[in-house]
């Protein structure tokens, strides 16, 4: 079966510009995640779908962040505008169950997007 | 939050040889799990192990839940399990916390 895919992969604009990523996860995963991951540390939750519906943004800086998923399938993640600290890999994972929360579930990550903001 | 520590944060190793990998974590937990990410960023999901033993090839890990801590074992090495080592938890409906990750080289 096909993985997680993402897009582009590599990405670089300047402070204050907008850049937008896209995931399309494994076919039949209820659960989508987005991830970001630091230079040197552990990849960081931002948001968590369950179908089309928004489980946990906990940690989604909203101010200038966003994420939809639409149809339940594929996902875009939104900056707008970048920050110079906003420079991350942003990871997409799936997982195949509904998790109501709980992320219990063996969860496949996607290649990644690499983010540069000059 | 819950906290993660993982040690040793680098290892470099010879073809072969083998490797424990430590992971403590500061309060309770029901998912764990172990991934591997390679040296071009794709995170594999290694094992889901909240608790007991368990071991795929030359890879195992055992999860002490009442005393906190997990370790994973690599066994005759090889360069292919060169990259970043990390361990996630959460309770509950918690989402996963990742740890720092153990980089882990392995030299021909």
């Amino acid at each position: 079966e096909a993985g997680v895919a993402q897009s582009p992969r590599y990405k670089i604009i300047e402070k204050r510009q907008s850049v937008a990523f896209w995931c399309n996860p494994i076919s039949g995963h209820a659960t989508l995640y987005w991830y970001q991951q630091i230079l040197g540390q552990g990849p960081k939750l931002l948001i968590q779908f369950q179908n089309n519906g928004v489980v946990d943004d906990s940690q989604l800086p909203k101010d200038r962040f966003s994420a939809e998923r639409l149809k339940g399938v594929d996902s875009t993640l939104k900056i707008q505008p970048a920050k110079l600290e906003d420079s991350a890999v942003y990871l997409c994972a799936s997982t195949l169950r509904p998790t109501s929360g709980r992320a219990r579930e063996t969860q496949y990550f996607g290649p990644g997007t690499r983010l540069l903001v000059l | 939050g819950i906290q993660v520590e993982q040690s040793p944060p680098d290892l470099i190793l010879q073809e072969g040889a083998n490797s424990t990998l430590r992971c403590n974590f500061s309060d309770s937990v029901n998912n764990l799990q172990w991934f591997h990410q390679n040296p071009w960023g794709q995170l594999i999901n290694l094992f889901y192990i909240p608790s007991g033993t368990k071991q795929n090839g030359r890879l195992s890990a055992t999860t002490v839940a009442t005393e906190r801590y997990s370790l994973l074992y690599i066994s005759s090495s090889q360069t292919t399990d060169s990259g970043v080592y990390f361990c996630a938890v959460s309770f509950g409906n918690e989402k996963l916390t990742f740890g720092t990750g153990t980089r882990l080289t392995i030299i021909p």
